[in-house]
């Protein structure tokens, strides 16, 4: 099992750029979420998904947007990048709600 | 509301000494979750423990020990005889209500000196 997976692990955006954050698990985990981590503030949540074909948000949604057509994957968008993204992107599942989650290795973004 | 408070935001002891990380949660929901994750220096979040709100016996796992207090609203963790390799950033974290999601603390990072 790779658990876990993120791509890239690091990236640097300019201003207004768009891309999309990968994330893989094949540990057949119905919960997937993503959360970003700032200095000093822990870990927010942006969007999570208790399936494939439901998304909700999470505390910090502005600015991204997931989608989820397969159990295994949750790409994150982000659309028109700004430096206020600047952050640790983590990947997370579970296999059901409430209970520990496993985490990806994380995705450092840069947005200058 | 949940909330998760983790007043220490640094800690540095001595190889062998015994150290204590503080966790105070607000919830209004009577049952709930409560967890501990380590994030070592490579990055990724390790899961530690998982307890619910209606077990309030303490755990210990080799040397490490969580308290669960309820009438203080703490889940503290305490290792002993720290090592190196203990030297880590720590979240508390707290899911409750039925709900999806899952709230953390802002972390306390432990190093451990030889």
């Amino acid at each position: 099992n790779a658990g876990v997976t993120q791509t890239p692990k690091f990236r640097i955006l300019k201003i207004g750029q768009s891309m999309t954050l990968q994330c893989t698990q094949d540990m057949n985990h119905n919960y997937m979420y993503w959360y970003r981590q700032d200095p000093g503030m822990g870990l927010k949540l942006i969007y999570y998904s208790v399936g494939a074909g439901i998304t909700d948000k999470g505390e910090v949604p502005n600015g991204y947007n997931v989608s989820r057509s397969t159990t295994e994957d949750f790409p994150l968008r982000l659309e028109l990048a700004a430096p206020s993204q600047t952050s640790v992107y983590f990947c997370a599942s579970s296999f059901g709600q409430q209970i520990e989650q496993y985490f990806g290795p994380g995705t450092r973004l840069t947005v200058t | 509301a949940q909330k998760v408070t983790q007043a220490q935001t640094e800690i540095s002891v001595v190889e062998k000494e015994d150290v204590t990380l503080d966790c105070v949660y607000e919830t209004r929901d009577t049952t709930y979750y409560l967890f501990w994750y380590k994030q070592p220096p490579s990055g990724e979040l390790v899961f530690l423990i998982r307890r619910n709100s209606f077990d309030e016996q303490n755990e210990i796992s080799g040397r490490y020990s969580w308290n669960f207090q309820k009438s203080t609203s703490s889940f503290n963790f305490t290792i002993t005889a720290s090592q190196v390799v203990d030297s880590a950033v720590y979240f508390c974290a707290l899911s409750s209500g039925g709900r999806d999601d899952m709230r953390f603390g802002a972390g306390t990072r432990l190093t451990v000196k030889p």
